[in-house]
């Protein structure tokens, strides 16, 4: 079952530049989750936003999230070659399993040197 | 930090054997989790576990077991591979829900499992 789905599917900039992806989810949610993948690695969690919050911020990313148009957006501002990986969305549905993280397919970034 | 260690990052095997893959966390969490993943798919949760001896289907149980004789471990059991069974395959765990919404899920590594 699909619930959040990452766009664009793949996004190529320049070091110093922004990268901007987006989530679209389907049913209403607790929370929204963004993950980070490097190449042949796990998942790693990098910030959660609350249903109830609109803007969020860690380091150099910057997530908002607007329940009525049921879409989120993480933003990595100054990119730099480090930050090439794959980038994850993950929605809580309310009402469904506790614990169960329903994931995107992801948006692959490459930040070129 | 939170620890999820997979047993294999690379395993070779042929149809028909039977093929364990071990998940270890050492935070205590209640929660721990199969998922595959493959090119174009994303993650696909195969079993959950929200306690010992518990266990749940995920989106797509078939042809996989779970055990969890003990809160830290979480194990996959594939009983008679196949060749669609070719995938890279994640642990995670997370900490009870709190009533605010799930929790974030640690991962490990992976293990890329090839059925020949």
């Amino acid at each position: 079952s699909q619930q959040g789905e990452e766009d664009p599917q793949a996004l190529s900039i320049q070091e110093g530049e922004n990268a901007t992806m987006n989530c679209s989810y389907k049913t209403s949610i607790n929370n929204l989750q963004w993950y980070r993948q490097n190449s042949g690695r796990g998942l790693v969690h990098l910030i959660l936003i609350r249903s109830n919050e609109r803007e969020k911020h860690s380091g150099r990313l910057r997530v908002t999230l607007d329940t009525s148009k049921k879409s989120s957006s993480l933003l990595i501002t100054a990119s730099r070659a480090a930050d090439t990986a794959s980038y994850f969305c993950a929605t809580d549905a309310r009402g469904g399993s506790q614990g169960n993280l329903i994931f995107g397919k992801g948006t692959k970034l490459s930040v070129k040197p | 930090d939170v620890k999820v260690t997979q047993s294999s990052r690379y395993l070779v095997k042929r149809t028909g054997e039977k093929v364990f893959l071990e998940c270890v966390q050492d935070m205590d969490h209640e929660n721990m989790f199969w998922y595959r993943q493959d090119p174009g798919l994303g993650l696909r949760l195969i079993y959950f576990s929200y306690d010992v001896k518990m266990k749940e289907k995920g989106d797509i149980p078939e042809g996989y077991s779970v055990s969890r004789e003990k809160k830290e471990r979480f194990s996959l059991i594939l009983e008679s591979t196949s060749t669609n069974q070719t995938s890279m395959y994640l642990c995670a765990s997370s900490p009870h829900w709190t009533g605010l919404g799930n929790q974030p899920q640690h991962f490990g590594d992976g293990t890329r499992l090839s059925i020949l």
